[in-house]
């Protein structure tokens, strides 16, 4: 089945750190990923659509000067956070399907869990 | 996408078939129900989806009312590594490349 692989798994830096993570699909390629957050306690948010080749698509109320995102090939796609200041703090995960394949699920990487000191 | 109405947790005793419901009573012709569960610390975990008719796989079956209007999420016989929260998603076919909007979900939490 599609293997969604999340790098790192967990990330504790200080404040003003810039943070990359990493998103591949392992045995399928992916126009599309998705970038959700996650607080304790509450569900995932999704922040941003990843598009191989253009831009990202940011959801409303994420600042897309803070989350930078890049999607340079089929089986990539990176999130940085930019300036990580501690509320910053959060799961991050993300997801990616089968393209053009209509009603296929998505599939999950293991997530993210970033901590600002 | 229309929205979903979920309980807020549950219980289930181990062995025992856990039932966990899910309204969604203004879904389209066009939507799936696409079912997802966390387990703590973890990634989401795709289930099963379906349209309008019930399925089954090895994780679980669903089974849609006849209106389309709710569903059941059925694991037949519980165990304590099936305590997570459950997530109840629809989703057009139309939906733009497949994002998934979550709720809050259903924290199962299956007993010995």
């Amino acid at each position: 089945g599609a293997v969604v692989s999340q790098h790192p798994s967990w990330v504790i830096c200080k404040s003003g750190t810039s943070v990359k993570i990493e998103c591949r699909s392992l045995d399928f390629q992916a126009t599309t990923m998705f970038w959700y957050r996650q607080f304790p306690k509450q569900s995932l948010m999704l922040m941003a659509t990843s598009n191989e080749g253009s831009k990202a698509t940011y959801e409303q109320g994420v600042e897309k000067d803070k989350f930078l995102i890049n999607h340079a090939s089929l089986t990539l796609s990176t999130l940085t956070v930019t300036s990580a200041h501690p509320e910053d703090s959060s799961f991050y995960i993300c997801s990616a399907g089968l393209p053009d394949i209509l009603n296929q699920p998505q599939h999950f990487g293991d997530g993210t869990r970033l901590s600002i000191l | 996408d229309a929205k979903t109405t979920q309980p807020t947790s549950m219980d289930c005793a181990e062995g025992r078939a856990a039932n966990l419901p899910c309204n969604h009573s203004t879904i389209s012709g066009n939507e799936y129900v696409y079912w997802y569960r966390q387990i703590h610390s973890q990634g989401p975990q795709y289930i099963i989806h379906g349209l309008k008719n019930n399925e089954t796989n090895e994780m679980a079956s669903l089974i849609i009312t006849e209106d389309r209007k709710s569903s059941t999420l059925i694991l037949p016989h519980a165990t304590l590594r099936d305590t997570a929260v459950y997530y109840c998603i629809v989703r057009s076919i139309y939906n733009q490349g497949g994002k998934l909007i979550f709720g809050q979900g259903t924290e199962l939490s299956v007993k010995p």
